[in-house]
């Protein structure tokens, strides 16, 4: 069975400093893939980050990146210089065939 | 391209009735899922639909069901509504699913169906 897991409930940061989410995932499975999403109080679920397992290189997307570990089946997401636009419940995902398995969830506060 | 577009935006239902939803993906995607999502339980998978086909199916009871139609536009159907059905409900497309080429799922903005 495929399981992902956010073991953080509720994160909160200052404004303009760096964040880590962690995110832990089990499968079998050889070829997947890995998102974080983020879903702001307005409820639009939106896509911050990809990686592909197969891929060694840590996927960036400019404030954001990945720590992606595979053999430990760790996918962490740091957020730098975090701004209050940030402020959202973010969601690590894994993707294996054509099913998606989600976390449950880390709330995500920036304190300005 | 318009996003993934979901109506109504919100449902008052009783204890007992039907509901239909209905999901219109981004144009030309043709793989479309469905997401529970409880404050409790976040993101439960429900089922995902390819070319009118359901791929996969969640672990849900069989009062949940749904449809793909030619147009790769989708409707979720829950019969007998139970209180504990009071979910955001979200839609989410992709090109194609599985298929190795585009792997990334674009959310709508939900339904938010309260059961009375």
């Amino acid at each position: 069975a495929q399981t992902v897991t956010q073991s953080q409930p509720e994160m909160s940061v200052q404004e303009a400093e760096t964040v880590t989410l962690s995110c832990t995932y089990d499968t079998s499975e050889n070829n997947y893939y890995l998102f974080w999403y983020k879903q702001p109080p307005s409820r639009q679920m939106i896509l911050v980050i990809r990686q592909e397992a197969y891929k060694q290189q840590n996927a960036t997307e400019n404030r954001f990146s990945v720590n992606f570990q595979k053999a430990a089946k760790s996918f962490s997401l740091k957020i730098s210089d975090s701004q209050l636009g940030d402020t959202a419940m973010y969601f690590c995902a894994f993707l294996t065939g054509n099913q998606f398995y989600f976390g449950t969830g880390t709330s995500l506060t920036v304190i300005p | 391209k318009a996003g993934v577009t979901q109506t109504p935006r919100y449902l008052i239902k009783t204890r007992g009735q039907q509901v239909t939803l209905s999901c219109s993906p981004i144009s030309g995607h043709r793989s479309v899922s469905w997401y529970q999502q409880t404050p409790g339980q976040g993101l439960q998978f429900l089922f995902e639909y390819f070319s009118e086909t359901q791929r996969n199916k969640g672990n849900f009871p069989g009062r949940f069901s749904g449809r793909q139609f030619s147009n790769s536009r989708s409707e979720m159907n829950v019969s007998t509504l139970e209180l504990g059905d009071s979910a955001l409900y979200l839609c989410a497309s992709s090109l194609a699913l599985g298929s190795g080429r585009q792997e990334t799922q674009y959310f709508g903005p939900g339904t938010r169906l309260l059961v009375l």
